[in-house]
């Protein structure tokens, strides 16, 4: 079955460190992959994707996503991490060959310390 | 992109009552899906709306209990059935723009049911 897999349900930071959170998919081909973001209280906000070519990806408010077949994973990094940063935050796939079904990890809740 | 409405973004209902939730896109999108966030929880999908046809429901949703309507490209309604206080969530559309399957979604709609 196709699934994305958020193995960190809460992760803390310092403001200003870095920041990785680990995302791992499990589809029968490449799928498509999203990171979204939810702000307390706010609809979900599309931070980047990836379909094809470059495996890493740039995303908005200096994120950015590195595709890694081998280890069927999609981590979301952040090299300086802002206190407006706290929220939560959502990895989805969908099967390329679907336009359809796309499917959500758990989350991961992050909390950045002053 | 798209720009999603969505209405009301909350409400607090009577167990038994219904509440419809309205989303409005800015422009013309074929597929436009509902989902539900349960408190904490991620995102699970209720069903696609389809444009001039029934709604195509997940398992474990029916349309007694959500009914959909869809009657253009840019307007979908979801009504939320003889409420009981397991409903209370988080309800957001989201739609499908450009290549490759991009859903983005609305700012939501938070119920609680008393």
């Amino acid at each position: 079955a196709q699934s994305v897999t958020q193995p960190d349900i809460h992760i803390t930071v310092s403001e200003g460190a870095s920041l990785e959170l680990r995302c791992n998919y499990s589809y029968g081909a490449t799928p498509y992959l999203f990171w979204y973001v939810q702000s307390p209280g706010q609809g979900l906000q599309l931070l980047l994707k990836y379909f094809s070519g470059d495996t890493l990806v740039q995303g908005i408010k200096g994120f950015e996503a590195e595709f890694k077949r081998s280890q069927s994973s999609f981590n979301l990094r952040k090299p300086s991490v802002h206190w407006s940063d706290a929220a939560e935050y959502f990895c989805a796939g969908i099967s390329s060959g679907s336009a359809r079904q796309l499917t959500f990890g758990s989350g991961t809740q992050l909390t950045v310390l002053p | 992109s798209a720009v999603i409405s969505q209405k009301p973004s909350r409400d607090i209902c009577q167990r038994g009552t219904s509440l419809t939730i309205q989303c409005q896109v800015d422009s013309q999108v074929t597929m436009m899906f509902w989902y539900r966030q349960q408190p904490g929880q991620s995102l699970t999908l209720i069903a696609t709306a389809n444009q001039g046809s029934e709604a195509t429901y997940e398992s474990g949703f029916v349309i007694d209990k959500f009914p959909i309507s869809r009657p253009n490209l840019t307007f979908s309604t979801l009504t939320v059935s003889n409420m009981s206080p397991e409903d209370s969530s988080i309800y957001l559309c989201s739609v499908v723009t450009g290549a490759g399957g991009t859903q983005y979604f609305g700012p939501g709609t938070r119920l609680l049911v008393l």
